[in-house]
């Protein structure tokens, strides 16, 4: 069954570095997210990603966070200074298309920011 | 009460019987969807029900909508131990644009 990758599965950083995080999208899905879950809480909605563009973003999603589609089947996340408070487990999930069908989670990134 | 909020909390049954977990919402929605979690793992999608659906099944996964109410149920029956995770509702908002709001959980155990 097609999946959705996501690397590095744990990363730690220092306070105030950049991290990309990476993931490679079902092959033929047209729509790409990022979530993330602090430990204990919701799964929270960061963005999405359609046609090359940024659809809809959440008010988590400022102007530290970046998205990319830098080729046909990455699609990165980049946090451009770390804060403790980002550390959660980020989550890529890809959908083919809007409302008909769920999406594909991948199995995510635990990012530690010390 | 939040947009997607699941009860109980969590639950815990002996194989073989029947777990239910309920989901309520607030606003009007395209879809609901339903989403298991493996102690930290990811989301895996198990079923979706559209707001003009009333009851959708898949194996032992029975899910209804009562948009009325604004409210879903999961039913799995016959639990295995295999079973045991936290479950979560998420809700496609009309209008709210291309995004899930994910409820809650309830985290389900099944003992042997």
């Amino acid at each position: 069954e097609p999946e959705v990758t996501q690397t590095p599965s744990h990363q730690v950083t220092q306070m105030g570095q950049e991290v990309i995080l990476r993931c490679v999208p079902i092959s033929n899905h047209l729509y790409f997210y990022w979530y993330r879950q602090i430990l204990g809480q919701k799964v929270e909605f960061l963005v999405s990603f359609y046609n090359n563009e940024i659809s809809e973003k959440s008010e988590i999603f400022d102007d530290q966070f970046s998205v990319e589609r830098p080729d046909g089947s990455n699609f990165t996340l980049k946090i451009r200074s770390t804060k403790l408070e980002d550390s959660a487990m980020y989550f890529c999930a890809s959908s083919e298309s809007r409302g008909a069908t769920g999406y594909t989670f991948g199995s995510g990134t635990r990012l530690t920011v010390v | 009460s939040q947009q997607g909020e699941e009860d109980p909390q969590a639950l815990s049954i002996q194989e073989g019987e029947n777990a239910t977990m309920n989901c309520s919402y607030k606003t009007s929605i395209n879809n609901l969807q339903w989403y298991r979690q493996n102690s930290g793992r990811g989301l895996v999608h198990l079923i979706l029900i559209r707001s003009n659906e009333r009851e959708k099944h898949s194996g032992r996964l029975r899910v209804t909508l009562d948009t009325s109410k604004k409210s879903s149920s999961l039913l799995i029956t016959a639990s295995r131990a295999a079973d045991t995770a936290s479950y979560f509702c998420a809700t496609d908002i009309t209008g709210g644009g291309n995004k899930l709001t994910f409820g809650t959980g309830t985290q389900l155990k099944v003992e042997l």
